[in-house]
């Protein structure tokens, strides 16, 4: 089956450090790409997403490249900020019988002091 | 982007009461949407799929009487906890998406305790 695999948390960070957030999948066929954030107290949130090999998804500084070949989505931002503390999923959704079936990461806590 | 809007946002009720959980589409025609159960340490568990107009598929060790799932409308899906009890607290986030797309649009999630 598909499956989603991130790295495990709390990542602490100091504000202007930078981020790398691994992920990597398990598809059959060619999934669509997905990072999502989930700030306390909410749902999620579409950060970035890729389609195909080697698009580049990027949003509010934070990017990630659909890499085939390792079958990865790593998460990379170059400076986080205090505001950037939340939980990052990354996910995939392949068409099954016609549905696209959204597959998550059990997602990542970054925590960004000042 | 498109918008999902859950509610209610919290919810306390008592042991063996029902509660419903509402999940609306405003901007798009939500022909898919997703019910997912958010445990401790932040794991998304998904619950079931459901497709406007026939019933949902439960995921696996999904007790489809203790979750019912309607999703009557385009706009609208339901999920009623029946028979709520203490273990049944947790936080409940929905999603939709619009025909064949990839992405998902989220509600904002539903804080549910039972005491």
């Amino acid at each position: 089956g598909n499956s989603v695999t991130q790295m495990e948390g709390p990542v602490t960070l100091s504000e202007e450090a930078f981020l790398t957030i691994n992920c990597t999948y398990t598809a059959t066929g060619y999934p669509s790409l997905f990072w999502y954030v989930q700030y306390p107290g909410e749902g999620l949130q579409l950060l970035l997403k890729a389609t195909k090999a080697d698009d580049k998804g990027s949003n509010k500084g934070f990017e990630a490249t659909y890499r085939k070949e390792t079958t990865s989505f790593h998460l990379e931002k170059g400076s986080v900020q205090v505001s950037d503390s939340a939980v990052y999923f990354c996910a995939l959704s392949l068409a099954s019988g016609g549905s696209y079936i959204p597959t998550f990461g059990r997602g990542t806590s970054l925590i960004v002091h000042p | 982007g498109a918008v999902v809007s859950q509610h209610p946002s919290r919810v306390i009720c008592k042991s063996g009461t029902s509660v419903k959980i509402e999940c609306r589409s405003l901007d798009f025609q939500a022909t898919t949407m997703f019910w997912y159960r958010q445990f401790p340490k932040q794991s998304l568990m998904l619950m079931a799929t459901s497709n406007e107009g026939s019933k949902a598929t439960y995921e696996q060790g999904v007790e489809k009487d203790k979750f019912l799932i309607n999703h009557a409308s385009l706009t609208l899906s339901t999920l009623t906890v029946t028979s709520a009890h203490p273990e049944d607290s947790s936080f409940y986030i929905c999603s939709a998406r619009e025909g064949q797309d990839v992405e998902l649009f989220f509600g904002e999630g539903s804080r549910l305790t039972v005491l």
